[in-house]
C-alpha cells in the first residue's frame, strides 16, 4: 500500500542553522510528493511539490528533491528562521488512489 | 479567489449532541475531502466525495459519522451523539476536477467535546 515515513520530532534548532526534515515513501506506481507546514492553530499550508523523479521543489528557502531510487523526499532549509516554527507534513497522492496520503509531522521549535 | 472556507472554526458540544461542520471548496473545485487531525497526531484521511456522490468513505467511522456534498451549496461532515473521542481538528480539502492536481486546505474546524 502506500505509506509515508518522517523522522520523528521535535527537531530543536537555533536560529540561521541548517535544517533537514527526513521523508521516504512507499507507493504503487509513480505519486506526487508534497510537504505541507501547519503553524499554530493553523491549517495546512502547501509548501512545496514534485511531481516526478528527480523534480525539486522550492518555495520559501525551502527544498526538496525527488528521488525515485531511495524513494525520498528530504525537506532542507540552509538557514532557518525563528518564524519557520511549525509542524511539517510530508504527503504522497497517487493518482491511482486520488488521496493524499500523510506522514505523522514533524514538530520544529527554532529558538532564537 | 477565496480558499477553502470551513466553519464554524471551534465548536464546543456536549456527549450525546450533534456536530456539524461545513466546508465550501475553492471555487471551481469539484473534488472535496474530510481529514481528521486527533492531538498530536497526524491527518487521517476520512472521505472523498464529489457532487452529489461518495467516492471513498473507507476512513469514515462506521457509525455516526456521515458526509455529503450536494449540487448547491457545502459540503457537510455531520457526527451524531458525539463523545470525547471525536475531539479533533477536522479539515476539508478541495482539488480542480482533473486526477492528479493539488489538493488544497482549509483552515479546520476544531471539535471539543465536554
Amino acid at each position: 500500500g502506500n505509506s509515508v515515513t518522517q523522522m520523528e520530532g521535535p527537531v530543536t534548532l537555533s536560529e540561521e542553522a541548517f535544517l533537514t526534515i527526513n521523508c521516504t515513501y512507499t507507493a504503487t506506481g509513480y505519486p506526487s510528493l508534497f510537504w505541507y507546514v501547519q503553524y499554530p492553530g493553523e491549517g495546512l499550508q502547501l509548501l512545496l511539490k514534485a511531481t516526478k523523479a528527480d523534480d525539486k521543489g522550492s518555495n520559501k528557502g525551502f527544498e526538496a528533491t525527488y528521488r525515485k531510487e531511495t524513494t525520498s523526499f528530504h525537506l532542507e532549509k540552509g538557514s532557518v528562521q525563528v518564524s519557520d516554527s511549525a509542524v511539517y507534513f510530508c504527503a504522497l497522492l497517487n493518482t491511482g488512489f486520488q488521496k493524499l496520503v500523510f506522514g505523522t509531522g514533524t514538530r520544529l521549535l527554532v529558538s532564537p | 479567489n477565496a480558499g477553502v472556507m470551513q466553519n464554524p472554526r471551534h465548536l464546543v458540544r456536549r456527549r450525546g449532541q450533534e456536530a456539524r461542520l461545513r466546508c465550501s471548496p475553492m471555487k471551481g473545485h469539484s473534488h472535496v475531502y474530510w481529514y481528521r487531525q486527533l492531538p498530536e497526531e497526524g491527518l487521517k484521511f476520512m472521505v472523498y466525495l464529489q457532487k452529489e456522490n461518495i467516492i471513498d468513505e473507507s476512513g469514515m467511522p462506521k457509525e455516526r459519522f456521515s458526509a455529503e456534498f450536494p449540487k448547491e451549496g457545502p459540503s457537510i461532515l455531520r457526527i451524531q451523539q458525539v463523545v470525547r473521542g471525536d475531539s479533533a481538528a477536522y479539515f476539508c480539502a478541495s482539488q480542480p476536477g482533473r486526477a492528479g492536481n493539488t489538493i488544497y486546505f482549509g483552515e479546520g474546524s476544531w471539535l471539543t467535546v465536554v
